[in-house]
């Protein structure tokens, strides 16, 4: 079965702590993206990348940064985590332009205290 | 202005009854796609069904149909014969072209309760 796997399910951070928030993918997809999810603001990227070194921004970048050194490696990056960066964060994969493409992880609860 | 809208931030059905989800998407892209999305209380994210613009017919997955009206921009998920494992959040989402890591759009989701 291809999968999307997250590191943490649940990961409990201090303010200002750097956190790293790392995803696997195992279908040799192209794309990956990170999601933050917020109750009532449904899911929103934060960045995405087509290919390895290759990243973009998406609609909430700032506080972020993310990493791909290998295909199958997508990291999000938090610099100085921030109490408004406790979220759901959600990696998906997919290939070019699959209609099915799109794979998500299980997700990773983070709370910054 | 919001690429989804899902107007609906709770539904609730009994049993064995039919629903229907809303989502209107606003793109002025020809070639597009529109995805209905599951999530239960577990978190993870199921794909349920796809609708192509340039698709012809409506798409249909097992208990789950996608009204298409392209026209009006609706792309509205109706499940049929609705059962308790259907209780979720719900989410419709597109994506504009075809082009190199095209994200997914997502709306904000609607909740669905399924009652005995």
């Amino acid at each position: 079965d291809v999968k999307v796997t997250q590191s943490s399910r649940y990961l409990v951070k201090r303010t200002g702590e750097k956190v790293f928030l790392e995803c696997v993918q195992d279908m040799d997809h192209e794309n990956m993206f990170w999601y933050r999810q917020d109750p009532g603001l449904g899911l929103r990227l934060i960045y995405f990348s087509y290919d390895v070194k290759m990243k973009e921004k998406g609609d909430i970048p700032e506080g972020y940064s993310v990493s791909r050194e290998k295909k199958e490696r997508f990291s999000l990056i938090l610099e100085s985590a921030s109490t408004n960066q406790t979220s759901m964060y959600l990696c998906a994969s997919s290939s070019q332009g699959g209609r099915y493409g799109y794979t998500f992880g299980s997700g990773t609860r983070l709370t910054v205290v | 202005a919001q690429k989804i809208t899902q107007t609906q931030p709770g539904m609730f059905v009994q049993e064995k009854e039919a629903v229907t989800l809303d989502c209107t998407y606003d793109t002025s892209d020809p070639s597009y796609g529109l995805f209905w999305y599951k999530q239960p209380s577990s978190g993870e994210m199921i794909f349920l069904i796809y609708q192509g613009s340039y698709d012809q017919q409506n798409a249909t997955e097992g208990r789950y149909s996608l009204n298409f009206q392209k026209a009006r921009k609706s792309a509205n998920l109706v499940i049929s014969a609705s059962q308790l494992g259907d209780s979720a959040m719900y989410f419709c989402a597109m994506r504009e072209g075809n082009q190199a890591g095209t994200a997914l759009i997502f709306g904000k989701g609607t909740t669905l309760s399924v009652s005995s």
